[in-house]
């Protein structure tokens, strides 16, 4: 039984452009969270997709959005990046009734920003 | 404002050596503690659980405890395949829709 898929594993961008993350949820779960972790600190919550709606989002700016399509899969999109969005990007998926009491978490993207 | 904070930051012990990390937290009504294990370049790997004071779980040569502000992860004869960062969270949300709030880790280091 697959777990959680992230993609890529590893991507180098530029400050000031685009990038999209991909994460394939566990089979059977229909919630996605997705989280930022800098170096040296815990994972920081940026929002929550179920049923192709954002349902929470924690503080970051809109320059983070994303997407949940109708297989659950989802994406994140971070805009006009800069060097502090350095990090690596959780996605952590769920069932709707268990939340994070059943989080699966995937391997992550590590997105560098020169 | 939720709060979770972990430490020490880093600890290196030797082979058999136990310790304990701790986990101090401010929230306002405790729906739930996590301990999850995290190895270099993975996803956090889920540990424990806990949901009320006093409460104690164990697996293999770790065991969690809480109390009304903190929460312990104990460390018994630990072996070099415990190193790793361990990180504690609390559960927060509204609305039906919950997230972890997670403290910054504390990296553990066993050496032979």
């Amino acid at each position: 039984d697959a777990g959680v898929t992230q993609s890529p594993t590893h991507l180098i961008k530029t400050r000031g452009q685009q990038v999209t993350l991909r994460c394939s949820p566990k089979s059977g779960h229909d919630t996605v969270s997705w989280y930022q972790q800098a170096l040296g600190q815990g994972p920081q919550f940026i929002f929550q997709y179920y049923e192709e709606e954002e349902r929470q989002r924690g503080n970051f700016p809109d320059r983070f959005s994303g997407h949940q399509f109708p297989n659950y899969s989802s994406e994140l999109n971070v805009n006009a990046l800069l060097l502090g969005d350095s990090a690596l990007y959780l996605c952590a998926s769920s069932s709707r009734d268990r939340g994070p009491y059943g989080y699966t978490f995937g391997s992550g993207t590590r997105l560098t920003v020169v | 404002e939720d709060q979770v904070t972990q430490s020490p930051e880093a600890l290196r012990l030797q082979e058999g050596e136990s310790s304990s990390l701790n986990c101090s937290y401010t929230v306002s009504g405790l729906r739930g503690l996590f301990w999850y294990r995290q190895d270099p370049g993975k996803g956090p790997e889920f540990l424990f659980t806990l949901y009320s004071a006093g409460e104690e779980k164990e697996k293999e040569r770790l065991k969690a405890t809480l109390t009304k502000k903190e929460s312990f992860l104990h460390i018994t004869a630990p072996k070099p395949e415990d190193s790793a960062t361990y990180l504690c969270a609390v559960l927060r949300g509204s609305g039906g829709y919950n997230k972890l709030i997670f403290g910054a880790g504390t990296r553990l280091a066993v050496h032979p």
